[in-house]
């Protein structure tokens, strides 16, 4: 049963134009979302995280954006530059207490120069 | 500098044999995890640690076994009774305690059980 759901495995955009990922969940309990981006054989890194208490979050050109009665979240990249080309990753937690996330299964971003 | 370490950044391993994968920190957190990555799959939680002496079986902990002797160090063995060793496996830290902030991870470890 996946709780974080990324349906798009693979998005392409033109340098300087926005990307937008999104992901689903399923599960109402979670009330802390964070993004990851990873580039291969490295571990993720973190870029933005919202809570349940917010709408948006913006961080220079990463803005992040949650619907909590659709229970969707995307990730807003203004402008895309070739850099920014990774695997991203959303993850949700339900305990602040012991941390655990639970992750989506990522949107390889590629941004064409 | 800060940061998460583990090691080696490959290994190879014949089946039915045991491994275990370094993870140190010296951030100073409190928590620590690990996590398996497969192909077109997102990370899936294996252990994870709270404080000294204690940690927790997470979704896929079957195979797979853990000690936190020390604050700094978190290893995962990785044993004969794992069906399908092969994979990406991520180390990550916390700071802890009852407020939410981001895990950091490792540059992970790439086993490959021939």
């Amino acid at each position: 049963d996946q709780q974080v759901k990324q349906n798009s495995p693979s998005l392409s955009v033109q340098e300087g134009r926005i990307s937008i990922l999104n992901c689903d969940y399923t599960n109402s309990m979670f009330d802390y979302f964070l993004w990851y981006k990873k580039y291969p054989a490295e571990g993720p890194t973190f870029l933005i995280s919202i809570s349940s208490i917010k709408d948006k979050n913006e961080d220079g050109r990463f803005t992040v954006f949650l619907n909590k009665s659709a229970k969707h979240l995307s990730l807003h990249i203004v402008p895309s530059q070739p850099g920014d080309s990774a695997v991203y990753f959303c993850a949700a937690s339900g305990s602040s207490n012991t941390g655990k996330l639970i992750f989506g299964q990522g949107t390889t971003l590629q941004v064409k120069p | 500098d800060g940061g998460i370490t583990q090691s080696p950044k490959y290994l190879f391993r014949k089946e039915g044999q045991n491994v275990t994968l370094s993870c140190e920190q010296n951030l100073n957190h409190d928590a620590m995890y690990w996590y398996r990555q497969d192909p077109g799959q997102g990370l899936r939680l294996i252990y994870y640690s709270q404080i000294v002496n204690d940690f927790q079986k997470g979704d896929i902990a079957e195979g797979y076994s853990v000690s936190r002797e020390k604050k700094e160090s978190f290893p995962l063995t990785v044993t004969s009774a794992q069906k399908n060793p092969t994979a990406f496996y991520l180390c990550a830290s916390r700071r802890g305690g009852r407020s939410y902030n981001e895990q950091f991870f490792g540059p992970g470890t790439r086993l490959t059980v021939l």
